[in-house]
């Protein structure tokens, strides 16, 4: 078990540029979350899959955001024409279905707009 | 709505002396509850969980947390901080039992531990 895993950890790019990261899950998990987390605030719900189904996007989400996860596996968040306000943690966490699920994170990739 | 204050921004302690860290939520029904640690450019790892049974529950690293109903809280302990216990720390709620689709976190509390 290697831990969900994350990439890139880092991304600066400009305004107006796409970026796109991507996340591992843990191998035996089917549920993928992903989070966003700005200073001084804990994480924010931003979507959820179950295997390759989303299940839930949050308000946050705005149509520059789309996530994909296409074989139930990894999941690709794109962040289209970027803004400054998109400068934040971008956190992964993956659970199984089985009660009392816990989720597990990844050490996240932080996003700078310039 | 469901949500969760940690009313303390930040605090700094010695090391060797007891912490506790206060958690408050506002749920509807029994809540599952969380307690994870960030260290500087890190993700967040759990340290402990509240589904149901004894209100006292065991995490990694020494600490402990209880759940007290009738106070809406869940508040994280260690009786002797450790200046590797320097870091972010987050409480944070499940919507319903058996189903954490989406965590709610409080803001985090910073903690610093002085020599």
């Amino acid at each position: 078990d290697t831990g969900v895993s994350q990439n890139p950890r880092h991304k600066i790019t400009k305004r107006g540029q796409n970026v796109t990261f991507r996340c591992d899950p843990i191998s035996e998990h089917n549920r993928l979350y992903w989070y966003r987390q700005t200073l001084g605030q804990g994480p924010e719900f931003l979507t959820y899959f179950q295997n390759e189904a989303q299940l839930e996007k949050s308000r946050l989400l705005s149509d520059r955001f789309s996530a994909e996860r296409p074989k139930g596996s990894f999941s690709t968040l794109e962040i289209q024409r970027t803004e400054q306000g998109d400068s934040a943690m971008y956190l992964c966490a993956s659970s199984s279905t089985a009660i009392q699920e816990t989720q597990y994170f990844g050490p996240g990739t932080r996003l700078l707009v310039l | 709505a469901q949500s969760v204050t940690q009313p303390d921004i930040h605090i700094t302690v010695s090391e060797g002396a007891s912490l506790e860290l206060r958690c408050n939520y506002s749920y509807g029904a029994t809540p599952y509850l969380f307690w994870y640690v960030q260290s500087p450019g890190q993700g967040l790892q759990l340290l402990l969980k509240y589904f149901s049974g004894d209100t006292l529950v065991q995490g990694i690293k020494g600490f402990e947390a209880e759940f007290k109903r009738s106070q809406s809280s869940f508040n994280l302990r260690k009786p002797s901080v450790h200046w590797s216990d320097a870091a972010e720390y987050f409480c944070a709620v499940g919507p319903a039992p058996y189903n954490t689709d989406k965590l709610i976190f409080g803001t985090g509390t910073r903690l610093q531990v002085f020599p």
